[in-house]
């Protein structure tokens, strides 16, 4: 499986950011993987946002009230959505497939992620 | 702690044993897994519960884990192991994921 994310570059604060990972190489509607966002800042490094998994998602409590993750079979990629953006939102985003073993657990794949800038 | 600790910065000389360590509360419950990340990429994972390597990851990295702390240990480390290193474990509760905060390793 690969991941690709898009979107915009460059949202305004208070608006809501909107992006998509495709997904190739496998199917989005798989059983096996848990879609992930992830997001990296400078400040904070590497926070786990959330992800979807058959009809269920799962958020960071402290995202939980901003941000949805849902899945576009038709298209076969899945999307977050971010909003009330503030300059702390500005970072790079990745798309990525939560996995298990038991009750362990791992990130893999990864996108090559997008920068995502918050500013007026 | 429901935080994962690492060294900030390790450096390791060419073809020398180096390990990395991740300290958390949650690491006596769940295995960690990790990641390397060299500069404008991606993380890329190169050890997964139960201390396993993705096909692809040269067999000297290994992990290994006791009571609240996860290691990853390079044998024999190259100048291309030059980049930062993330833990990252589910929380206690189960429900939410966490990383730690990054080593930076280098090759000298």
């Amino acid at each position: 499986v690969q991941l690709q994310e898009s979107g915009p570059g460059l949202v305004k604060p208070s608006e809501t950011l909107s992006l998509t990972c495709t997904v190739s190489g496998g199917s989005v509607s798989s059983e096996i993987y848990y879609w992930s966002w992830i997001r990296q800042t400078p400040g904070k490094g590497l926070e786990w946002i959330g992800y979807f998994y058959h009809g269920r998602t799962n958020y960071h409590p402290s995202l939980k009230s901003r941000v949805t993750i849902s899945l576009d079979t038709s298209k076969n990629l899945f999307s977050l959505n971010l909003n009330s953006l503030t300059t702390a939102d500005t970072a790079v985003y990745y798309c990525s497939s939560l996995m298990f073993r038991d009750a362990h657990s791992w990130f893999d794949p990864w996108g090559q992620g997008i920068l995502v800038t918050v500013s007026s | 702690s429901s935080e994962l600790t690492q060294d900030p910065a390790v450096s390791v000389a060419l073809g020398q044993t180096v390990r990395i360590t991740c300290q958390g509360d949650s690491l006596r419950s769940y295995y960690a897994s990790w990641y390397q990340q060299r500069p404008g990429q991606a993380p890329v994972l190169v050890i997964y519960p139960k201390n396993n390597r993705p096909s692809g990851i040269p067999d000297r990295f290994s992990g290994s884990s006791s009571g609240d702390t996860a290691s990853l240990t390079i044998g024999g480390a190259q100048a291309e192991d030059e980049a930062d290193y993330y833990c990252a474990s589910r929380y206690n509760n189960g429900n939410h994921w966490l990383f730690g905060g990054g080593t930076k390793l280098a090759v000298l």
